[in-house]
């Protein structure tokens, strides 16, 4: 049971935007900023956005991210094939006071 | 480019010990804390260990805490992660990972993983 929830699936078209939802507390997400991950299958984990809102470089701007309360989300414009991957948030924990993740969501595009 | 190779994953029985190490070249080393997320082969993501750039600092997972020590040589750019009385809900590829601390801990580079299975 991950301390952060995820949709396990979501799926679209290309050229859809779908998002994928984030669910903390008040010891997580209320207080701290988000992190997430893509991961394409077979490979390592990429950081796709740090401290909530930023895209590191080569990172398009299709994929946009945002926070309310004890939740956030990573929206995905302009679905492509390669989009096609396992997405992962984190934070950290002020009441277990490790990082945890979201049990990730499996992003497919028809 | 920032390189990450992890290497000591293994077959290993239960309450036995293994050590991964990490290579890491193309940063200054000691400037940025490592941490070490593991990975049940289909599953998600867990984070395992950190250690800061001058070892003052490090934290681990309750899950692992009192059986895993982490270390780094900031002479030879490695970082290892000691695992003893390993057990089978050890098993998972192991990555190690440059992390940056700006408001929480991110990890902007990951190695390719190396794969540790316990089992008798």
């Amino acid at each position: 049971q991950s301390v952060l929830t995820q949709p396990p699936s979501v799926s679209g078209p290309p050229g859809q935007r779908v998002t994928i939802s984030c669910s903390g507390s008040s010891s997580n997400i209320g207080r701290n900023t988000v992190n997430w991950y893509q991961q394409v299958a077979g490979a390592a984990p990429k950081l796709l956005i740090y401290t909530t809102y930023r895209r590191p470089s080569g990172v398009p701007d299709r994929f946009f991210a945002s926070m309310s309360g004890t939740s956030a989300s990573l929206a995905i414009s302009g679905l492509q094939p390669e989009d096609e991957a396992d997405y992962y948030c984190s934070s950290w924990d002020d009441s277990l006071r490790i990082p945890v993740f979201g049990g990730g969501t499996k992003l497919t595009v028809l | 480019q920032v390189l990450l190779v992890e290497s000591g994953g293994g077959l290993v029985k239960p309450g036995g010990s293994l050590r991964l190490s990490c290579a890491a070249s193309g940063f200054n080393f000691s400037d940025y804390y490592l941490t070490w997320i593991r990975q049940v082969p289909g599953k998600g993501l867990e984070w395992v260990s950190y250690i800061s750039g001058s070892e003052s600092y490090t934290n681990f997972a309750p899950s692992v805490r009192g059986r895993f020590s982490i270390s780094r040589d900031n002479a030879k750019n490695s970082l290892y992660l000691q695992m003893n009385n390993l057990r089978a809900e050890d098993t998972a590829v192991y990555y190690c990972a440059r992390s940056t601390l700006s408001g929480v801990m991110f990890e902007d580079h990951w190695g390719q993983g190396t794969l540790v299975t316990v089992s008798s």
